[in-house]
């Protein structure tokens, strides 16, 4: 079936830098998604990607859809106590089914 | 606009103890329903989706059982509980055109 891979699993980033968190399709997706999943909270939507190479920007949040649309990233800018959380992406696959990845848990240091 | 209720919140069941998880979408009809399954500081897995009433699909081999009695309604069973069942339990609905997953507030079990 469809296997969607994040790395890293976990990061810590320091209050006010920048980081990145990578998603790998293991075949080519009509679109992907990402999710944020606050401590003790449930996985909600931020962005869909549909078009090779497509860039999307969320105010410090950009996503971006690789050329062959088996991969896509999240990049933070000025990282805030706010980002805590574990990034999801997501895949469809199937009858309306989506892989999930297993999530970039992200801790911020003040 | 759709909103998907899930209760209860938490929950802590002694093993060989049966298992109830009820989940309900309000503004849309005939969704995709979904249960998945967190483990603790893990990622996402599919246990079952249905695409209608009756219509049960599952993903792994397990000791739960869904139902779906109703277009809006989806219920996941356990007649007993196991240990490795303790998990974070998410119902979540899917748009048809696979746009974006709705997900409820989950429910924390813990099996004793």
């Amino acid at each position: 079936g469809q296997q969607v891979m994040q790395i890293p699993q976990y990061q810590h980033v320091q209050e006010g830098e920048d980081f990145t968190t990578y998603c790998n399709s293991s075949t080519t997706l009509s679109n992907i998604q990402w999710y944020k999943q606050r401590p003790g909270g449930h996985p909600v939507f931020l962005i869909q990607l549909v078009k090779s190479g497509e860039v999307k920007k969320q105010k410090r949040l950009t996503f971006q859809f690789g050329e062959a649309k088996k991969n896509s990233s999240l990049h933070i800018t000025a990282t805030q106590t706010t980002d805590v959380g574990t990034y999801f992406c997501a895949g469809p696959y199937g009858n309306n089914r989506l892989a999930f990845g297993k999530g970039n848990q992200v801790v911020v240091i003040p | 606009s759709q909103t998907i209720h899930q209760w209860p919140a938490t929950l802590v069941q002694p093993v060989g103890s049966p298992l109830s998880l009820e989940c309900t979408v309000e503004g849309t009809s005939n969704p995709n329903l979904y249960w998945y399954r967190q483990a603790a500081g893990r990622g996402l897995q599919l246990l079952f989706y249905s695409v209608g009433i009756g219509q049960i699909s599952s993903e792994v081999p397990q000791n739960l059982s869904a139902s779906r009695p109703q277009d809006r309604q989806f219920i996941l069973s356990s007649k007993k509980l196991l240990l490795s069942d303790s998990g974070f339990y998410l119902c979540a609905w899917i748009d048809r055109a696979g746009a974006e997953a709705f997900f409820g507030q989950g429910t924390r079990l813990t099996v004793v």
